[in-house]
């Protein structure tokens, strides 16, 4: 079964570091295009990171960019986000998602990827 | 601010038909991006709903349908059940941000 699985979360003071990890099964982690994306309580849904299959290729929205780093590691098949430095804002549920390809009846392949697993998501909580 | 646009919240009686808009810009759905569609029930993560502007990944029935045309883009549910009770997202990719972006979502009430 493909399945995603995060963990990591818990209560941190402001200014503290968090590392979550999403454990893949059922699939190579390396093969696919791996994001973060977080929801903060009652909000809505925030893209936070995204690497390439290649490794070589990080994004990171504005939000978190210096602050927040995303790896792999391929041998225990899981993808991993350093939080550093964090924030009262930081406070969200951080779920790990897969973009998989998908193409039309004509070859197309559409772009961006979509993202087609997710996991069950690990609750932050930046709090003094 | 999002920078997808969807109304907050749409509602409908049982079997009729709503829409979500979401609307973008220049360096998003008018770049040539595609938009696809995601539910989320409440305490749950969300699940791809329509992929590629129109199309609907196996197990997703046929009254969900989407479109894109310039920046625009919309998620229509036909035959509404109860079950369609939700908050519903669009996503796509904004080369100014250089990354992924998400609407605002969008909650259904089934009346």
């Amino acid at each position: 079964e493909v399945q995603l699985v995060e963990s990591g979360g818990g209560l941190v003071q402001p200014g503290g570091s968090l590392r979550l990890s999403c454990a893949a099964s059922g699939f190579i982690v390396s093969t696919y295009e791996m994001n973060w994306v977080r929801q903060a309580p009652g909000k809505g849904l925030e893209w936070v990171s995204h690497i390439t299959t290649s490794g070589s290729n990080l994004d990171y929205a504005d939000s978190v960019k210096g602050r927040f780093t995303i790896s792999r590691d391929n041998a225990k098949n899981s993808l991993y986000l350093q939080m550093n430095s964090l924030r009262v804002e930081d406070t969200a549920v951080y779920y790990c998602s897969r973009q998989s390809e998908y193409y039309d009846s004509s070859g197309y392949l559409f772009d961006p990827k979509p993202m087609d697993v997710w996991g069950k998501g690990t609750t932050v909580t930046v709090s003094s | 601010q999002s920078v997808l646009t969807q109304p907050p919240s749409v509602s409908g009686a049982p079997g009729q038909t709503v829409t979500i808009s979401c609307t973008g810009s220049s360096s998003n759905f008018a770049a040539g991006y595609d938009v696809h569609w995601y539910r989320q029930l409440p305490g749950t993560a969300p699940k791809l709903l329509i992929y590629g502007n129109n199309n609907r990944p196996s197990g997703v029935p046929d009254r969900f349908s989407g479109s894109k045309s310039g920046t625009s883009a919309s998620l229509a549910i036909s035959g509404l059940q109860a079950e369609d009770e939700a908050d519903y997202y669009c996503q796509s990719y904004d080369t100014s941000l250089s990354g992924g972006v998400f609407g605002g979502g969008t909650k259904v009430t089934v009346l």
